[in-house]
């Protein structure tokens, strides 16, 4: 069945980037997705990308998507401490109307 | 605002109890789904449903059971609670658009079966 993987811990100095990447197995995903979860909290959707595209900004957020290796990123610039939290990795089922996450990766910004 | 919302937050139970989770959402969407999420297990499917009537198992089903009698809700019943069932349990809907397929998140059931 379909797969995705991340890291499951990045650390991080305040102001520096970040970068949280993931990978996934099933080349007919059309939507691929980026969740932040804060201590205690739901998901929310941070931003998601169509296949079609190699790249996404959105203020300090960009996502990049290489289809040919199914490899997902997604860069923090000027990462704070308020950017402390777990980032899920999910891609739509290919048209099943359902997401697969990945584990999340643990994202600490330190001073 | 329209939302989704879970109840109740938090629930200490013994084993063998049957217990149910809440799942409300008034976005009028037909998807709705619900997941478990453990410590490097990330987030698992229990169940999900499609629409009223309609419910189908998750990589996780076993000792759980769902019902959807209308559109807004979706509740998550543990037939005879188990340790193992101990986890945060989080409901979501999407839109059935033929679009993106956003899921939005309560705010989450921490369960504890003792």
């Amino acid at each position: 069945g379909e797969d995705v993987e991340q890291s499951l811990f990045l650390s991080v100095r305040e102001g520096d980037s970040s970068v949280i990447n993931c990978t996934y197995t099933d080349s007919s995903s059309t939507y691929l997705y980026w969740y932040k979860q804060e201590p205690g909290a739901g998901l929310q959707l941070l931003t998601y990308i169509f296949s079609n595209m190699d790249m996404k900004q959105d203020q300090r957020l960009t996502v990049l998507l290489n289809k040919k290796d199914k490899h997902l990123s997604l860069r923090i610039a000027d990462t704070q401490t308020g950017d402390s939290a777990i980032y899920f990795c999910a891609v739509d089922s290919g048209g099943y109307n359902k997401l697969i996450f990945g584990a999340g990766t643990r994202l600490a910004v330190h001073p | 605002d329209a939302e989704i919302t879970q109840s109740p937050r938090h629930k200490i139970t013994e084993t063998g109890r049957q217990v149910t989770l809440a799942c409300h959402q008034t976005w009028n969407h037909n998807n709705m789904f619900w997941y478990r999420q453990d410590l490097g297990h990330g987030l698992r499917l229990i169940h999900y449903s499609y629409g009223v009537h309609d419910t189908n198992k998750g990589e996780v089903s076993d000792g759980y059971s769902v019902s959807r009698s209308n559109t807004e809700d979706l509740p998550l019943t543990l037939e005879s609670a188990a340790s193992s069932q101990t986890s945060v349990y989080f409901c979501a809907s999407s839109e059935t658009s033929g679009g993106d397929e956003t899921q939005y998140f309560g705010p989450g059931t921490r369960l504890l079966v003792l």
